[in-house]
């Protein structure tokens, strides 16, 4: 059984550019979440997928958008990139459980 | 918006002492969990405490549940390096759509000195 696998690592942008993240589930999971964490504070609920549908969104801006796979693999999305979106980008998945399984991660500098 | 507001922002502790963290959360909860992460990594899911337990064990983990009080606390005993690490207290939303989306606190930052 894989875990949950996130690419690329780290990434450095420029303002106004876009960027799309990558999240592998682990086996057997259905639903993804996405979450923001800025430095020191806690993860931020971004949106989640459940079957390739969006399940719920946090407050978030559109410019944040995402989609689920049908092997449930997902991407994040972000658009015209904001010194404020400078995070670790996490990606959880679980299946039908409240616990979720966390990936390592996305480092994104925006200069 | 922070559901839950963990207690101390810091703790610095010896190894070989316990370590207890706490955490308040606002409104009503059909669970909690409690969450560790290294060094800016990924979480690690913990333990998960229903409305309806008072108190739960996993291993050197003990955690408590006050729905009356609103809070929740996080016991380590006999506390290693290893445990060096933040732990956050989450809390999905009490029902309906997008019930396993998770709200965070700011976590408590615990350092374990050899």
């Amino acid at each position: 059984e894989t875990g949950v696998t996130q690419s690329p690592t780290h990434l450095i942008k420029t303002r106004g550019q876009q960027v799309t993240l990558r999240c592998s589930s682990q086996s057997g999971h259905n639903t993804v979440s996405w979450y923001q964490q800025a430095l020191g504070q806690g993860p931020q609920f971004i949106f989640q997928y459940y079957r390739e549908e969006e399940n719920g969104r946090g407050n978030f801006p559109p410019r944040f958008s995402g989609l689920q796979f049908p092997n449930y693999s997902s991407e994040l999305n972000v658009n015209a990139l904001e010194l404020d979106d400078s995070a670790l980008y996490l990606c959880a998945s679980s299946s039908n459980t409240y616990e979720q399984y966390f990936g390592p991660g996305t480092r994104l500098t925006v200069t | 918006s922070q559901q839950g507001e963990e207690d101390p922002q810091a703790l610095s502790i010896q190894e070989g002492e316990n370590a207890t963290m706490n955490c308040s959360y606002k409104t009503s909860i059909n669970n909690l969990q409690w969450y560790r992460q290294n060094s800016g990594r990924g979480l690690v899911h913990l333990i998960l405490i229903r409305s309806n337990e008072r108190e739960k064990h996993s291993g050197r983990l003990r955690v408590t549940l006050d729905t009356s009080k609103k809070s929740s606390s996080l016991l380590i005993t006999a506390s290693r390096a290893a445990d060096t690490a933040s732990y956050f207290c989450a809390t999905p939303p009490y029902s309906g759509a997008g019930s396993y989306q998770l709200t965070f606190g700011k976590g408590t930052k615990l350092s374990v000195i050899p």
